[in-house]
């Protein structure tokens, strides 16, 4: 069965920590996204990458950087951490156009 | 730029009801269309996919059509159950990147 892991269900931080948000897939897919989804806001585009090493920023990158050292693995990044920022984070992969399989969310409170 | 506009919601049904989640898209050339559903506290699943004009995704009883002359990708099922309570999103995907345009979700209850 085809997974999407995210290394945390739910983190509470305190502001100005560095927050590192890890997903991996198993699907071997190019593709990688993170999200954040907020009530009344939908599903909005933090970062998404192509390939290893490549990224490019979606729609809401301020305060939001992403490695991708290997093809499997792509890790969001909150440099320092604000209360603005609690949210629940989605991790998803593809395989070119087709659909997005998606990890089962990280739910990040910062105090 | 792609857009997608779906039904507002919150849409509420009595079990074993008809089911339709209006979608409609704005996009140059043929893109690929899907739907996903979120249940409560987790992330989204895949649905149903159309790749190309008068395609039909269907999946656990949910069918939707590509009309590319009305520009829609409307969601159907002919009888809902109480376990079909969740949030619906309608996507669209231009390029190999994957990068998918989301509506802004419709959120259904099915009562007993």
């Amino acid at each position: 069965d085809v997974k999407v892991t995210q290394s945390s269900r739910y983190l509470v931080k305190r502001t100005g920590e560095k927050v590192f948000l890890e997903c991996v897939q198993d699907m071997d897919h190019e593709n990688m996204f993170w999200y954040r989804q907020d009530p009344g806001l939908g599903l909005r585009l933090i970062y998404f990458s192509y390939d290893v090493k490549m990224k490019e920023k979606g729609d809401i990158p301020e305060g939001y950087s992403v490695s991708r050292e290997k093809k499997e693995r792509f890790s969001l990044i909150l440099e320092s951490a604000s209360t603005n920022q609690t949210s629940m984070y989605l991790c998803a992969s593809s395989f070119l156009a087709d659909g997005q399989f998606f990890g089962p969310g990280t739910r990040l409170t910062v105090l | 730029g792609n857009s997608v506009t779906q039904m507002e919601g919150p849409v509420t049904l009595s079990e074993e009801a008809f089911l339709t989640i209006n979608c409609t898209y704005t996009a140059t050339g043929y893109p690929s269309l899907f739907w996903y559903v979120q249940y409560p506290g987790e992330g989204l699943q895949l649905l149903l996919k159309a790749t190309k004009a008068d395609d039909k995704g269907s999946n656990k009883g949910f069918e939707a059509t590509y009309r590319k002359e009305t520009t829609s990708f409307h969601l159907e099922k002919g009888s809902v159950q109480v376990s079909d309570s969740a949030v619906y999103f309608c996507a669209l995907v231009k390029t190999n990147a994957g990068k998918s345009t989301f509506g802004d979700g419709t959120t259904l209850t099915v009562k007993p």
